[in-house]
């Protein structure tokens, strides 16, 4: 069975930073393109970042590119997103999600960014 | 980037009704387009990928079509299970986009 648990989601303060994980399990991870979207409260789905196989190739959402940092270790079989710059309309639960165009999502990890 | 515009935002529909929803692209996206269905509380899910492309599992009254700059997804009789919101997604050009969802309550 197919499953990503995510981690790591916080309280943090405006311009802070902090680190997603997502443990994945039940596929072979390191044959599997990744990507991160977040869903801000009450509001609609956002791609964020995207990470091929072999992490070659990466893709960034204009709002976040410069700021976030995506990254696998296909041998612990875990993806990462490293926020930096954090700002409130960041705020989202954030999901790690299975191929480019997902197939398998994770229950997501909640960030509020707040003073 | 290109924009996806997802139409109506909302609409109320009754069990049994045939239901249309539309995504236009803000520029040729081919086939490259996935509908995902999103109930309160609860992960998205993927119903359809490559514009017409039905995921294992997903109850045959959904269909999708379309090709470069308009798709549409139908549900041919609405049940019960499927008041929630829709998303589609172009998966053509970096960075991906959503459409902004539609929400489909009970009437």
């Amino acid at each position: 069975e197919v499953q990503l648990l995510e981690s790591g989601g916080g309280l943090v303060k405006p311009g802070g930073s902090l680190r997603l994980s997502c443990a994945a399990s039940g596929f072979i991870f390191g044959t599997s393109n990744m990507i991160w979207v977040r869903q801000a409260p009450g509001k609609g789905l956002e791609w964020v970042a995207s990470i091929s196989r072999g992490s070659d190739y990466v893709h960034y959402a204009d709002s976040v590119r410069g700021r976030f940092t995506i990254s696998r270790d296909n041998s612990y079989m875990s993806l990462s997103l490293y926020m930096t710059y954090l700002r409130a309309e960041d705020t989202a639960l954030y999901y790690c999600a299975r191929d480019l165009v997902p197939d398998y999502w994770g229950q997501g990890a909640l960030v509020t960014v707040s003073s | 980037d290109i924009q996806m515009t997802q139409s109506p935002s909302a609409m109320s529909a009754s069990v049994g009704d045939r239901v249309t929803i539309t995504c236009r692209a803000s520029q040729g996206i081919s086939n490259f387009l996935a509908w995902f269905q999103q109930k309160p509380g609860t992960v998205p899910q993927r119903l359809i990928y490559g514009a017409s492309n039905l995921d294992n599992g997903v109850p045959s009254r959904f269909s999708g079509s379309g090709s470069g700059t308009d798709f549409t997804l139908t549900i041919s009789s609405l049940q019960p299970e499927d008041f929630a919101t829709y998303y589609c997604l172009q998966h053509h050009t970096f960075p991906y986009t959503f459409g902004q969802g539609t929400k489909l309550e009970i009437k």
